[in-house]
């Protein structure tokens, strides 16, 4: 089983729609959590990290429940600008590697 | 503001030769780490370093090595390069924040390389 699983995609949605995308992890010891973008080659950014309490960026809302072990994000309003691959990102600390660990990423094409 | 730069773009390798990738931050991250992204993977850890003079393993070390001489500089050397190596390499540095909370990475442009 992979550490960190997401749903690749594509997830294709018209423009104004409201997407989520779930991810889970393996590791009960994941310390932090992030969520990243990727363009079509090109490298992956930050979007925004994942708070236990959940937190919003604009139309970005992201989720985290540890009990479960699944983070979520939820584009609200989708932009043709926010076609993307969008990775899932945990960390944890008792690996002895203080990395970070991707999912393969979850595909979104928002389309006109 | 460059942040992470990574040398070269492209390459193309036949199988045996040997080669370096660069990459270089002007940040003063203490944390740099290589990792190559192929189709349906994401991204795996090959080698990472917490400051000048440390490195480890990461999930696939093998067929690669690395230095950290200084802390801007964080080179990877592939010793006879495979078909299997075939991939997009990134380099990405970061502080060396314990909790991890702060362990916000900042990526290179990539390099692409075929092995022949």
């Amino acid at each position: 089983r992979k550490e960190v699983e997401q749903d690749p995609g594509p997830f294709n949605v018209p423009e104004g729609a409201t997407v989520a995308f779930n991810c889970t992890y393996s590791n009960s010891a994941s310390q932090s959590f992030f969520w990243y973008r990727q363009d079509c080659r090109k490298e992956p950014k930050l979007l925004m990290s994942v708070y236990s309490s959940g937190n919003e960026d604009g139309r970005f809302t992201a989720q985290l429940n540890r009990a479960s072990q699944y983070i979520s994000l939820l584009i609200r309003d989708s932009k043709l600008s926010d076609s993307a691959t969008y990775l899932c990102v945990v960390n944890a600390l008792d690996t002895g590697r203080r990395a970070l660990t991707f999912g393969s990423g979850t595909r979104l094409q928002v389309q006109p | 503001n460059a942040g992470v730069t990574q040398t070269p773009k492209f390459q193309v390798l036949k199988t045996g030769q040997s080669m370096t990738l660069q990459c270089a931050q002007d940040m003063n991250h203490e944390y740099m780490s290589w990792y190559r992204q192929d189709p349906g993977m994401g991204l795996r850890l090959i080698h990472y370093s917490v400051g000048a003079g440390i490195t480890d393993q990461g999930e696939v070390p093998n067929g690669y090595n690395v230095s950290r001489s200084t802390t801007e500089d964080f080179p990877l050397r592939l010793l006879s390069a495979a078909p299997s190596q075939t991939s997009v390499y990134f380099c990405a540095s970061s502080k060396n924040d314990l909790s991890g909370a702060k362990n916000i990475q900042y990526f290179g442009a990539g390099t692409r390389l075929s092995v022949l």
